[in-house]
């Protein structure tokens, strides 16, 4: 129990365009999702905070605008990165809390951003 | 704001050898818990700890919750080359409030 899945795990795009990564709970559904980001040997940097249902809380120095996060269901987040530059490039993170039991958080895969 | 302080940093160990790794804080948490990161995926946990002196072993992992709720200990017996890997602690409350990581226990384990 309590997977997470995430989607693409990689993805290359262009400079100038816009890529969104799905972050899904697979069996239990989560109220609270978490978006970190992650620079290679660095630890996790948490970027924003995604509640069902209404507007994320995003962390100090992170551009609202430019990481959208929508969190439309129980058991789905998005995060676009708009007009992705060469400098966010970086390995994103999802993970969810349960909205039953115990206060852990399971994390995805990871997906993996390159822009050109 | 709330900071875990883990150390030591990074381990090299040859296999067999046991491991340990910490975190303190200044704040008190209701919620430990110890995560792995293999090179290239996300973390996964290990343990998880939810009273103040709770000892929990998974395998050849042992973690305690402190018993100032301050403190954790993760210790790996026996290791072996899969244990390579980056090793966070992270403090947590219910309520809401988010859960804080540390900074990782990046662990090499010599053949």
């Amino acid at each position: 129990g309590a997977v997470v899945s995430q989607h693409p795990s990689w993805v290359i795009c262009k400079s100038g365009t816009s890529v969104k990564i799905e972050c899904r709970s697979l069996d239990f559904q989560a109220t609270t999702m978490f978006w970190y980001r992650q620079f290679p040997k660095q630890s996790l940097m948490l970027m924003a905070t995604s509640n069902e249902g209404s507007k994320a809380t995003y962390e100090q120095g992170v551009e609202k605008d430019k990481f959208l996060i929508n969190h439309a269901s129980l058991t789905l987040s998005t995060l676009t990165v708009t007009s992705a530059h060469p400098e966010d490039s970086s390995f994103y993170i999802c993970s969810a809390r349960p909205f039953r039991g115990p206060n852990e958080q399971f994390f995805g895969p990871g997906t993996r951003l390159t822009v050109l | 704001g709330q900071q875990l302080n883990q150390s030591p940093q990074s381990m090299f160990i040859q296999e067999g050898e046991d491991v340990s790794m910490n975190c303190t804080s200044s704040s008190i948490f209701n919620t430990w818990l110890w995560y792995k990161q293999d090179p290239g995926e996300g973390p996964v946990l290990l343990i998880a700890l939810y009273k103040a002196g709770e000892l929990t072993s998974n395998g050849r992992l042992t973690a305690q919750f402190g018993i100032t709720r301050k403190d954790s200990f993760l210790n790996i017996s026996a290791s072996i080359p899969s244990d390579v890997g980056i090793y966070f602690c992270a403090g947590g409350n219910t309520g809401g409030f988010k859960t804080i990581f540390g900074a990782g226990t990046r662990l090499f384990v010599k053949a």
